[in-house]
């Protein structure tokens, strides 16, 4: 079974911090991605990886930046949080390049900004 | 014209009911479909792939009519397990083709 993890299910962190998100697949999948979930508004795709260093940017890239070094984990990364970013943080990953395969999701990070 | 749209619900329904959800989506290129189930709190989940010949998962039955662009997904005899949000999934447009999400339709089923 695809395994995706991520660091914390519950975070608060306060106006100005620096907020660092990270994701582990266990599949050796080439794809990953973030997404964050807001009542209303779905799903939303902020950025994603094709391979090692790469990163391209999703619909709603502004005020995080992502970082992957290597190919299991895929970090998310608010440089500044702000009270707007208070939402659900969900880490997906998928084995094929093209980016119609399956997404496998981790179980999420409740992010709230004070 | 919104990428993918669903009716949110609620779908209220009582054990053994038989469901039905349908999907609209605009990129008349897509060529990927899926139905994702998301639990109260938890990640969506993959319920199954549509396919143009339609499939079908024991009570599950997912359809895609690509002329009039739309998924639909059937449940049968519903359990109270099947509560849940279900999400209709199609890939974007552009080389990239992401898949886009909808924002999903809730179902309660009642005892």
């Amino acid at each position: 079974d695809v395994k995706v993890t991520q660091s914390s299910r519950y975070l608060v962190k306060r106006t100005g911090e620096k907020v660092f998100l990270e994701c582990v697949q266990d599949m050796d999948h080439e794809n990953m991605f973030w997404y964050r979930q807001d009542p209303g508004l779905g799903l939303r795709l902020i950025y994603f990886s094709y391979d090692v260093k790469m990163k391209e940017k999703g619909d709603i890239p502004e005020g995080y930046s992502v970082s992957r070094e290597k190919k299991e984990r895929f970090s998310l990364i608010l440089e500044s949080a702000s009270t707007n970013q208070t939402s659900m943080y969900l880490c997906a990953s998928s084995l094929e390049r093209v980016g119609t395969d399956t997404q496998y999701f981790g179980p999420g990070t409740r992010l709230t900004v004070l | 014209r919104k990428e993918v749209e669903q009716d949110p619900g609620p779908f209220n329904v009582p054990e053994g009911a038989t469901v039905a959800f349908n999907c609209t989506y605009s990129n008349s290129a897509s060529q990927s479909f899926f139905w994702y189930r998301q639990d109260c709190r938890k990640e969506p989940k993959l319920l199954m792939s549509v396919y143009s010949s339609g499939n079908e998962d024991g009570r599950f039955t997912a359809q895609l009519n690509r002329a009039s662009q739309y998924i639909s997904l059937l449940i049968r005899d519903s359990k109270l397990s099947d509560s849940a949000t279900y999400l209709c999934v199609v890939n974007g447009a552009g080389s990239q083709g992401n898949l886009i999400f909808g924002k999903g339709t809730k179902l309660s089923v009642k005892p």
